[in-house]
C-alpha cells in the first residue's frame, strides 16, 4: 500500500465544534486531496491541492476549510460541524500527471465521523 | 466540471456468470478512466484503468472498453467469484489540468452469489 495514512480513523463530535482531520504521505506525491463517501453520491471531492499551499475547492467544499503547509500533509478542517457533515472521508494522493495523463490516486484507510 | 454517470446501482449475479458495469462522462475531451474497487470497510483501491488512445484494456477476468463516440467506458468481469463482492466505482478526470481531480461515479454494488 501508499504511505498515507489518515487520522484519527473515527471520531464522534457536537455539532458546533470544530474537528480537524489529518492525511499524511510518505510518497513524496504532488496532489493531494479530500473526498467524502456518502450512500448513494459515491466519493465526492471536497477540496483538493496542487502544490505547498496551493490548494482549490471541489464540488462539496461548503463547510471545509484546508491547509497545506508541507507537503506530506494535508489537513481538513470542519470549522463549526453540522450533522450533514458526518460521513466517512478519505485523502487521496498521486503524482499528478504522465505522459499519457493523469497518474492512479490512492486512498488512505478512511476517517469515520460521526456529528451528533 | 466532467459530469460521471453510472449503472446498475446494484447488480447479483451467480458465481462464475460476467458481469458488466457501464458509465458515462461528458467531456469529450477527457483522456484517462480508471475503475476502483472497495471492499466493505476498505479504501477504494484501482483495479484497472483506461487511457483515450485505446479502446480496451486486459487484465486477467477484468477487462474495460472505452467508446470515445458515445462518451462511455464499462467494466467486464468474466469468471465472477466471490470475492469480486464489492462496490466499483469509475471516475473521470477533467479534461485539462486539475491532476487526478477525479469525479466519480456512483458506484456499483456487487454481488456474487454461491
Amino acid at each position: 500500500d501508499a504511505g498515507i495514512t489518515q487520522s484519527p480513523r473515527h471520531k464522534v463530535t457536537e455539532t458546533g465544534t470544530p474537528v480537524t482531520l489529518r492525511c499524511h504521505q510518505t510518497e513524496n506525491h504532488r496532489y493531494m486531496y479530500w473526498y467524502r463517501q456518502d450512500p448513494g453520491h459515491g466519493l465526492r471531492l471536497i477540496h483538493y491541492s496542487y502544490g505547498v499551499k496551493d490548494t482549490d475547492k471541489g464540488e462539496v467544499s461548503d463547510g471545509y476549510s484546508v491547509s497545506r503547509s508541507k507537503t506530506e500533509d494535508f489537513l481538513l478542517t470542519l470549522e463549526s460541524a453540522t450533522s450533514s457533515q458526518t460521513s466517512v472521508y478519505f485523502c487521496a494522493i498521486s503524482g499528478g500527471q504522465s505522459a499519457g495523463g493523469p497518474t492512479e490516486a490512492f486512498f488512505g484507510q478512511g476517517t469515520r465521523l460521526t456529528v451528533v | 466540471g466532467e459530469n460521471v454517470e453510472q449503472h446498475p446501482s446494484t447488480l447479483s449475479v451467480q458465481e462464475g456468470d460476467s458481469a458488466v458495469i457501464k458509465c458515462t462522462y461528458s467531456d469529450s475531451a477527457s483522456n484517462y478512466f480508471p475503475w476502483y474497487k472497495q471492499e466493505l470497510g476498505k479504501r477504494p483501491q484501482l483495479i484497472i484503468d483506461i487511457r483515450s488512445n485505446v479502446g480496451e484494456k486486459k487484465d486477467q477476468r477484468i477487462a474495460v472498453t472505452l467508446n470515445k463516440t458515445a462518451k462511455h467506458f464499462s467494466l467486464h468481469i468474466t469468471e465472477t467469484q466471490p470475492e469480486d463482492s464489492a462496490v466499483y466505482f469509475c471516475a473521470a478526470p477533467p479534461p485539462r489540468g486539475g491532476g487526478n481531480k477525479l469525479t466519480f461515479g456512483t458506484g456499483t454494488q456487487l454481488k456474487v452469489e454461491l
